[in-house]
């Protein structure tokens, strides 16, 4: 069955970079695209950026832009997402889902990541 | 990026029927039919319900159905259950100068 497995919780501190991996299985890694959503506590969803995992194409959500970065490992059915710069409010738990490509939908999640930002 | 506007929290009881609303501009939820609702029951990842508008996933009940008029997009749940106690997201393409996806607010159901 279709799996995305995320890397566990990390605490970090304002200025810090992190570094969230995706391992998908249970499907062919290249035939979908992977998109990042990410949940602040009292928030909403907020949809930071998608990748191919065919060719490497990214588009990112203006609010991130220059502070994230979105790779694949083709080699290890891997995607990665780095984020720089951490504020206080980048604290969130951050989501890998996958996208049927040409979509605007993501039918499997990963579990997700919680990310904390402090001093 | 803005969000889409949904309802902050809809209830109803068991056997009921709600509908959650979201509503957008032309330049989203009126320019695209890739309106998509996602469940996330809290500590959980979210779970696709409806994609494309009206379409559900494999193994999500006919109780969810989706539609669109205009620059709002409806998800309506029938027959309410327990365990649809939980946020409701819509998502939608929205064209700027890349396409990107936008998210609502979320709606909290509480089933009464």
């Amino acid at each position: 069955q279709v799996q995305l497995v995320q890397s566990g919780a990390e605490v970090k501190k304002p200025g810090a970079s992190v570094k969230v991996s995706c391992k998908a299985s249970g499907y062919t890694f290249t035939t979908y695209g992977i998109t990042w959503v990410r949940l602040a506590p009292g928030q909403g969803l907020q949809w930071m950026g998608w990748i191919s995992t065919y060719n490497g194409n990214t588009n990112y959500a203006q609010k991130l832009q220059g502070r994230v970065t979105l790779t694949t490992e083709t080699s290890t059915n891997t995607a990665y997402m780095e984020l720089r710069s951490l504020r206080y409010d980048d604290t969130a738990v951050y989501y890998c889902a996958r996208r049927p490509r040409g979509s605007g939908f993501f039918d499997s999640w990963g579990q997700g990541t919680l990310v904390t930002v402090s001093s | 990026q803005s969000v889409l506007t949904q309802p902050a929290s809809v209830s109803g009881s068991p056997g009921q029927s709600i509908t959650i609303s979201c509503t957008g501009t032309s330049s989203d939820v009126g320019d695209y039919n890739y309106v998509s609702w996602y469940q996330q029951h809290p500590g959980k990842a979210p779970r696709l319900m409806i994609y494309d508008v009206s379409n559900r996933p494999s193994g999500v009940s006919n109780r969810f159905s989706g539609s669109k008029s205009g620059n709002t997009a409806s998800l309506t749940i029938s027959g309410l259950q327990a365990e649809d106690e939980a946020d409701y997201y819509c998502s939608s393409y929205r064209s700027s100068s890349t396409l990107v996806v936008i998210f609502g607010g979320g709606t909290k159901l509480t089933v009464l």
